[in-house]
């Protein structure tokens, strides 16, 4: 079945510096898209979402771009901080049924910001 | 303001023995997910529970179950456990069934099966 991936597993930067995390999308029918960080021991915690009909978004230190023509999604940390080291998870949404949300997933990227 | 709760949080379990996992929503909320997440991997979509009836499904087998309960808190079992079954299982709630409403994650039940 079509899910979602990641370009790259890892990713390290310096402080201060800033991050993009890379993600494909296979599923055109996909409408909503999430970022979420997940820390060691911790459920994922929502980051930034944006809709298919959007091609940016922006919020507190992160913008999520969407190329729909590629199926190419990304999420851009500015002046990445050591709170920032987590794994990073992209996730799409498909509506078999038009009403409920099932999420899938990507297979993650760890982001390690160095000092 | 409590978040979702999971309980346990760490369990081992041997084959075919059977499991079950709760979850109590984050107040205000009375739409459940159970996603299950393998070492390394992404959290895969199990089911969901809203109004006390199973409204979406995952690719997984019927060993597979669950119950939500009139207060909105649900149950994960799963039977006849394989080894394969070892994973984390986040559950993850939201107010109704709306796609953009978001939804917050527990921190998981640890599952290991020997």
């Amino acid at each position: 079945g079509e899910s979602v991936g990641l370009h790259l597993p890892t990713l390290s930067v310096q402080e201060g510096d800033n991050s993009i995390i890379n993600c494909a999308y296979s599923n055109s029918a996909s409408d909503y898209f999430i970022w979420y960080k997940q820390e060691s021991g911790k459920g994922p915690q929502f980051i930034i979402d944006i809709r298919s009909n959007m091609d940016k978004r922006q919020g507190q230190r992160v913008t999520v771009l969407l190329n729909k023509t590629v199926k190419h999604l990304s999420l851009q940390i500015a002046a990445t901080q050591p709170g920032d080291s987590a794994v990073y998870f992209c996730a799409e949404n498909v509506e078999p049924s038009g009403s409920a949300r099932q999420l899938t997933f990507g297979s993650g990227t760890q982001l390690t910001v160095l000092p | 303001d409590a978040g979702v709760t999971q309980s346990p949080t760490h369990l081992i379990k041997t084959r075919g023995q059977q499991v079950t996992l709760r979850c109590s929503p984050k107040s205000g909320h009375d739409t459940v997910s159970w996603y299950q997440q393998a070492l390394g991997q992404g959290p895969q979509f199990i089911f969901q529970y809203y109004e006390e009836e199973e409204r979406q499904r995952g690719n997984f087998p019927d060993r597979f179950s669950g119950h939500q309960f009139p207060n909105y808190s649900s149950e994960l079992n799963v039977n006849a456990l394989l080894l394969g079954d070892s994973a984390l299982y986040l559950c993850a709630s939201s107010r109704g069934l709306a796609v953009y409403n978001e939804q917050f994650f527990g921190p998981g039940t640890r599952l290991t099966v020997l």
